[in-house]
């Protein structure tokens, strides 16, 4: 039931692109990404709704495949403060927000 | 707003002892969810609450836990009698609607010793 994040972990120069996959086994009605550093709270991203649907936030962006159940962040020209591990959310309708298993990216100088 | 505000951030007790988590969400926002955070198994979410009643407790690994929420500003988690292995982080997160935001507490640490 909990989405499946993938890779687990990612280490990146500054200026360097990554992509972070979310997958579920069940039907997605949104997706949530959220990033949090360490010994904060996650902290809000982007919230994508409908399948296809694509967004974006400066160099951070997502997409999501309802069809496949899938999602991707998409994180260009890194910058030390991408550090942090991102999380993928799942929610059907109102009921119960579920996290993925998490991937930690590092970047560096 | 001052956010979602969790207390204590710190808690540090005896195994055996009865332990109590506060979250005071955001007001306004009719969902409220626990999670449980480790190394081992990420963010886990353990009950979910919506216009303070409980709709999903499946996450909640046994019957020593349980949670309440009386009122639209107030829900506490509590464990008893506490063991080693419930040491974690415990956020309390809260959104005002379906698709939108939502809102972690600062969480608080537990270590059950």
């Amino acid at each position: 039931q909990q989405p499946v994040q993938s890779p687990q972990a990612v280490i990146l120069r500054e200026g360097e692109d990554a992509v972070i996959n979310c997958s579920s086994s069940k039907a997605l009605y949104s997706v949530h990404w959220y990033r949090q550093k360490h010994g904060e709270a996650p902290v809000f991203l982007m919230i994508l709704l409908k399948g296809g649907e694509q967004k974006g936030h400066d160099k951070i962006s997502a997409s999501f495949n309802e069809k496949k159940q899938q999602s991707s962040l998409y994180l260009t020209a890194s910058q030390l403060s991408y550090s942090g591990t991102y999380f993928c959310g799942t929610r059907m309708g109102s009921d119960k927000l579920i996290f993925g298993t998490g991937t930690r990216l590092q970047v560096f100088p | 707003d001052a956010g979602v505000i969790q207390s204590p951030r710190h808690e540090v007790t005896e195994m055996g002892q009865e332990v109590t988590l506060r979250c005071k969400p955001i007001s306004g926002h009719n969902s409220l969810f626990w999670y449980r955070q480790t190394m081992m198994r990420g963010l886990e979410l353990l009950i979910y609450f919506n216009n303070n009643v409980p709709i999903d407790d499946s996450g909640m690994p046994e019957d020593r836990f349980s949670a309440k929420m009386p009122n639209a500003s107030f829900s506490t988690l509590k464990i008893q009698p506490s063991e080693p292995r419930d040491s974690a982080v415990y956020f309390c997160a809260s959104t005002d609607q379906v698709n939108t935001e939502a809102f972690f507490g600062q969480g608080t640490r537990l270590t059950v010793v």
